[in-house]
């Protein structure tokens, strides 16, 4: 099955304000972890990736958090704009012969004015 | 100039007709995908091929036949087609294998009726 989950289905969030969303997985052995945003009627695009190695990453105006203890991902959003509005896609990979993207079940950001 | 372009957008047809996806990518990758999304978002891989060679295939039935001339074009032939295969279909490529940098398609919204 599937091991990559996400607490929240939805997330509304003040315009300006920041945003977390989160996302669990289960796969221990997972060693790459990347956040996709997905707009309406397109496809997922690459926001931002963090390394097992790593515990924090910072882009512009996002920062990934990874608690490995806990298995545990967070995305942030800072300064949280109407253009955020979409489906956000946690995935992890395990390195290996069968090296493969598995994607977690998506939350959607949705901005109030 | 899209990096990505998958064709037709829209495609609706009957149940037990046969049809065929193309996609085609431009930014000189090695390796190409097929993910299948269905009406809860959900994302999970069904094919990928690097320069021309199947390496994943996750137990997608043998109605499904993807076909690959060139390391530029990974197209997806659907035989007999069934209810449950409406769903939204993506393309999407890395620069190569194991890298996890996805680049997707539009997609291709799929309605058997």
């Amino acid at each position: 099955g599937e091991s990559v989950g996400l607490h929240l289905p939805t997330l509304s969030v003040q315009e300006g304000d920041n945003s977390i969303i989160n996302c669990a997985y289960s796969n221990s052995a997972s060693d790459y972890f990347i956040w996709y945003k997905q707009e309406s009627g397109k496809g997922p695009q690459f926001i931002i990736d963090i390394r097992s190695n790593m515990d924090k990453r910072q882009g512009q105006r996002v920062t990934v958090l990874l608690n490995k203890t806990v298995k545990h991902l967070s995305l942030q959003i800072a300064a949280t704009q109407p253009g955020d509005s979409a489906v956000y896609f946690c995935a992890e990979n395990t390195a290996g012969s069968a090296s493969k993207i598995i994607f977690g079940s998506g939350t959607r950001l949705s901005i109030r004015p | 100039d899209t990096a990505v372009s998958q064709t037709p957008k829209y495609l609706v047809t009957q149940m037990g007709n046969d049809k065929s996806i193309k996609c085609e990518q431009n930014l000189g990758h090695d390796t190409m995908y097929w993910y299948k999304q269905d009406s809860k978002k959900f994302l999970k891989i069904m094919f990928s091929y690097n320069n021309k060679e199947l390496i994943i295939n996750e137990t997608v039935p043998n109605r499904f036949s993807p076909k690959s001339p060139d390391k530029a074009h990974l197209n997806l032939h659907i035989n007999s087609l069934e209810l449950g295969d409406s769903a939204v279909y993506f393309c999407a490529s890395s620069q190569e294998w194991a890298n996890e940098k996805l680049f997707f398609g539009s997609g291709t919204q799929l309605s058997v009726l």
